[in-house]
């Protein structure tokens, strides 16, 4: 079956440090991607998202880098900050949806660790 | 403020008991959604609904029921049928045209 994978369960970074967080997606056919951070014990928020026909989008702090030639996705966070520690999940949007719903499909998440 | 709200933050069930978690959204979204998320591993889709009155199963439906009888509200509730209810579940909802998910806070459940 199709499936969004993360490279590496675990991740830490000194303070003020660039991370990069990397996850492989397998199905072709996905057109949009978006990158979640959940605190422990909360809600999923949405970072950043970015359509198949992009390779690269940029917000404050965090860039997705988008590669569909090898199905990778990576999300950098500049001068990491203690904040940032989060599990953070990709997602990708199940093709042949249609209606209003838009079915998601999840990683299994990196838990990042800002280290002081 | 807009948002969703999920009800409780944590619930506790006993063996053979049904329980139902509460999700309301007032941002006026079309489609609902409930995820299951278990320690260590990402969220994996039980139901959604695209409008009042119409729900469909996701990829993990056995064991669980809805209802949506209002644009506001999807209900989950959690049957004695479901043998491994102990879990982090999410609601989010979305609008049309946003393929991008608002959550809730999340309910753990527990079963004693």
């Amino acid at each position: 079956g199709e499936s969004v994978g993360l490279h590496l369960p675990t991740l830490s970074v000194q303070e003020g440090d660039n991370s990069i967080i990397n996850c492989a997606y397998s199905n072709s056919a996905s057109d949009y991607f978006i990158w979640y951070k959940q605190e422990s014990g909360k809600g999923p928020q949405f970072i950043i998202d970015i359509r198949s026909n992009m390779d690269k989008r940029q917000g404050q702090r965090v860039t997705v880098l988008l590669n569909k030639t090898v199905k990778h996705l990576s999300l950098q966070i500049a001068a990491t900050q203690p904040g940032d520690s989060a599990v953070y999940f990709c997602a990708e949007n199940k093709g042949g949806t249609s209606g209003s719903a838009r079915q998601l499909t999840f990683g299994s998440g990196t838990q990042l660790t800002v280290l002081p | 403020d807009g948002g969703i709200t999920q009800s409780p933050k944590y619930l506790f069930r006993k063996e053979g008991q049904n329980v139902t978690l509460s999700c309301e959204q007032n941002l006026n979204h079309d489609a609902m959604y409930w995820y299951r998320q278990d320690p260590g591993q990402g969220l994996r889709l039980i139901y959604y609904s695209q409008i009042v009155n119409d729900f469909q199963k996701g990829d993990i439906a056995e064991g669980y029921s809805v209802s949506r009888e209002k644009k506001e509200s999807f209900p989950l509730t959690v049957t004695s049928a479901q043998k491994n209810p102990t879990a982090f579940y999410l609601c989010a909802s979305s609008t049309v045209g946003n393929y991008g998910y608002t959550f809730g806070s999340g309910t753990r459940l527990t079963v004693v």
